[in-house]
């Protein structure tokens, strides 16, 4: 079982470059959500899903785009890299927004814009 | 929209002393969830609270839901250095989970 996995780990972009940030889950979860981590910023909320076909928009999420096609895959896409988008980004999944388990979090992305 | 404040940010204890990280938000809350986030891991899932005033504990750890349900704290008593790294309090709204800014505990054996 192997949760969420985000990939890349690690990833140098130039500004001005796009990119996905890629999100799986194999728990058949309908929630999937985007965060970004920034020192002192906590988690903050880019985009989340209810359901496959169904986004919406969080906090921060000017710069990015979203799709959820399938129930298992939520990837996340950097229009036009710019440096204020360095950060790591976390990847959830949940069985519902008050779930007993609560959110599963992936291992993360380490994004670095120059 | 939903906003969750956690204060304080930063908490050095000795060994052995007790911790507490406070969570208010500017809404009444359906749920309050807290994670912990180990140094450069992912946040965990720790416990959800639902019932106003409610009380539960986890070994050293007791989390507190408000009458009102708009605030909570987790109070880790007797710290060991096995506790360090950031504790995140989490409140749901339509299908959001929004996170306070996070208390960063770090323990000096």
């Amino acid at each position: 079982n192997a949760g969420v996995t985000q990939t890349p780990k690690f990833q140098v972009l130039k500004t001005g470059q796009s990119m996905t940030l890629q999100c799986a889950q194999d728990m058949n979860h309908e929630y999937m959500s985007w965060y970004r981590q920034d020192p002192g910023m906590g988690l903050r909320l880019i985009h989340y899903s209810v359901g496959a076909g169904i986004t919406d928009q969080g906090e921060v999420p000017n710069g990015y785009n979203v799709s959820r096609s399938t129930t298992e895959d939520f990837p996340l896409r950097l229009l036009s890299a710019a440096p204020s988008q360095t950060s790591v980004y976390f990847c959830a999944s949940s069985y519902s927004d008050r779930g007993i388990e609560g959110a599963f979090f992936g291992q993360g992305t380490r994004l670095t814009v120059v | 929209g939903q906003q969750v404040m956690q204060i304080p940010q930063y908490q050095h204890v000795q060994e052995g002393e007790d911790f507490t990280t406070y969570c208010n938000s500017s809404t009444t809350l359906s749920n309050i969830q807290w994670y912990k986030q180990r140094p450069g891991g992912h946040p965990v899932f720790l416990i959800q609270l639902v019932k106003s005033g409610e009380v539960k504990k986890q070994k050293r750890l007791t989390f507190q839901f408000g009458e009102a349900k708009k605030n909570s704290s987790l109070h880790i008593t007797a710290t060991q250095t096995t506790d360090v790294g950031t504790y995140f309090c989490a409140g749901t709204q339509g299908g959001k989970l929004i996170f306070g800014q996070g208390t960063e505990l770090s323990v000096k054996p």
